[in-house]
C-alpha cells in the first residue's frame, strides 16, 4: 500500500530535550515536506526536500532540521525544543516537485511543556 | 480525533445541494493550486488541482474554478454528502518549491 509513515504519532516532551520525528515514504517520491498545523492558520511549511541531499527552507524552518540522506526517509529533527513548537505536524512526498499532488502522512501531535 | 481548525469559516449546507468554497490566494506568481480535504485524526487527501493556463477543471462531482485576475480559487462540490463533511484547504504552489496552505474552511453537511 503507498503511503507515508510518520512517527511517533503522539509525544510528550520537555524543553530543551532533542527529538526526531521520522518520515518514510514507499513511493520512490522525490520531493519531500514537513508542515505543521496550528488552529486557523491552516499548514506552513517549515522544510523541503527536491531530491537526496536537497534540501531548502519553508516559510517557518527556524528551530528544525531536517536531513535527506535516503530517498525515502525525511527527519524532522528539534534540536532544542520550546512550548512554540508545540503543534500538529505532516510529513508529505510527491514524484516531482510542490506543484503535484502531495501525500500527507497521519500527522504527529508534539506537546513541548 | 484531532482538533486542527478551531476558529475556521464554516461552511454549512443541506444533504444534496451544491457546496461552493471560496479561497483567495496570495502570490499573482503562482502556477499550481491545489484542493485538500481533511478529516478528523487524518492527514489532507487531495481532490483535484488546476494549473494557471486553465481556468476550469472537473472531476467526479468536483469542480475547481480559477479566477486569476482576481487570485480567486473555488470548490465546487455536487450534490454535497455527509461523507464531504470535512475541512477543506486551498494551496498555491510557485515553481515546484515551495507550498502555501490556506487557513481552510469546515464543511459541515446536514442529513
Amino acid at each position: 500500500e503507498a503511503q507515508v509513515t510518520q512517527n511517533p504519532r503522539y509525544l510528550i516532551t520537555v524543553t530543551g530535550k532533542k527529538l526526531t520525528v521520522t518520515c518514510s515514504q514507499n513511493m520512490n517520491h522525490e520531493y519531500m515536506s514537513w508542515y505543521r498545523q496550528d488552529p486557523g492558520l491552516g499548514l506552513r511549511q517549515i522544510y523541503y526536500s527536491m531530491n537526496v541531499e536537497v534540501t531548502d527552507k519553508g516559510d517557518v524552518p527556524e528551530g528544525y532540521k531536517v536531513s535527506r540522506k535516503e530517498k525515502r526517509n525525511f527527519p524532522l529533527i528539534l534540536e532544542s525544543p520550546s512550548p512554540n513548537q508545540t503543534s500538529l505536524y505532516f510529513c508529505a512526498s510527491s514524484p516531482g516537485g510542490g506543484n503535484q499532488p502531495q501525500h500527507f502522512g497521519d500527522g504527529t501531535r508534539l506537546s513541548i511543556l | 480525533g484531532e482538533s486542527v481548525g478551531l476558529h475556521l469559516p464554516t461552511l454549512s449546507v443541506q444533504e444534496g445541494d451544491n457546496s461552493i468554497i471560496n479561497c483567495a490566494y496570495s502570490n499573482s506568481a503562482s502556477d499550481y493550486f491545489i484542493w485538500y480535504k481533511q478529516e478528523s485524526g487524518k492527514g489532507p487527501q487531495f481532490i483535484i488541482d488546476i494549473r494557471s493556463n486553465m481556468d476550469k477543471r472537473q472531476g467526479q462531482r468536483v469542480t475547481v474554478l480559477l479566477n486569476k485576475t482576481v487570485k480567486h480559487l473555488s470548490l465546487q462540490i455536487a450534490a454535497t454528502q455527509p461523507g464531504d463533511s470535512a475541512v477543506y484547504f486551498c494551496a498555491e504552489n510557485t515553481g515546484g518549491f515551495k507550498t502555501i496552505f490556506g487557513a481552510g474552511t469546515r464543511l459541515f453537511v446536514k442529513a
